[in-house]
């Protein structure tokens, strides 16, 4: 069966420092992959979604990039965070084009101090 | 670009009641989502409807595709406690490859 892994669960960081957040699937290949941010009590904002390694879609121009350097690899940073960039971080994913279905991975909550 | 719109954004209700959230596309749709994402959590799929008209049922939920396929609603029955939680709905439109969310309708259930 396929699961979605993220870490860390749980962050805190100051203002101007980096970050690097990881999502890695398990039991499929060649997933489409989606970076959203959920904002306390909001909706949900995607920020990037992958078809494939090295392909990625930003939805929305901000601070963070995302790489995919490995199939099931997907990894969202930034070089300087903002006070704007906490919330909930989250990783999905969906098999290829024959579904429109997403699974959601557990999530990473970010604050920044 | 395709919007996809919720309401109510919040609900109260007593344990026992009803609950009803609607969702609404600005276009036609191939599917519609549902997805229930509980306090601290992260969103799960509940179900997909596809076909115009479509009613299906989970326990206490229900849910409809319009029959234009533009609109969805999910209903729960006499809520409980579980079902605390915020329910957001999806949909990919006809001529569209990515899936739209809408902003949730936040639920609490009073004991």
């Amino acid at each position: 069966s396929q699961t979605i892994h993220q870490w860390p669960a749980t962050l805190v960081q100051p203002v101007g420092s980096p970050l690097s957040l990881e999502c890695t699937v398990e039991g499929t290949s060649n997933p489409n992959l989606y970076w959203y941010r959920q904002a306390a009590g909001r909706g949900l904002q995607l920020l990037f979604y992958s078809i494939g390694i090295d392909q990625i879609s930003s939805e929305v121009p901000q601070n963070l990039s995302a790489s995919r350097p490995q199939d099931r690899q997907f990894i969202l940073s930034s070089k300087k965070l903002l006070l704007s960039d906490s919330g909930f971080y989250l990783c999905a994913w969906k098999s290829g084009r024959r579904t429109d279905t997403q699974y959601f991975g557990p999530g990473t909550r970010l604050t920044v101090l | 670009g395709q919007q996809v719109m919720q309401i109510p954004q919040y609900q109260h209700v007593q344990e026992g009641e009803d609950f009803t959230t609607y969702c609404n596309s600005s276009t036609t749709l191939s599917n519609i989502q549902w997805y229930k994402q509980r306090p601290g959590g992260h969103p799960v799929f509940l179900i997909q409807l596809v076909k115009s008209g479509e009613v299906k049922k989970q326990k206490r939920l229900t849910f409809q595709f319009g029959e234009a396929k533009k609109n969805s609603s999910l209903h729960i029955t006499a809520t409980q406690t579980t079902d605390v939680g915020t329910y957001f709905c999806a949909g990919r439109e006809t001529s569209g490859s990515r899936l739209t969310f809408g902003e949730g309708t936040q639920l609490t259930v009073n004991p």
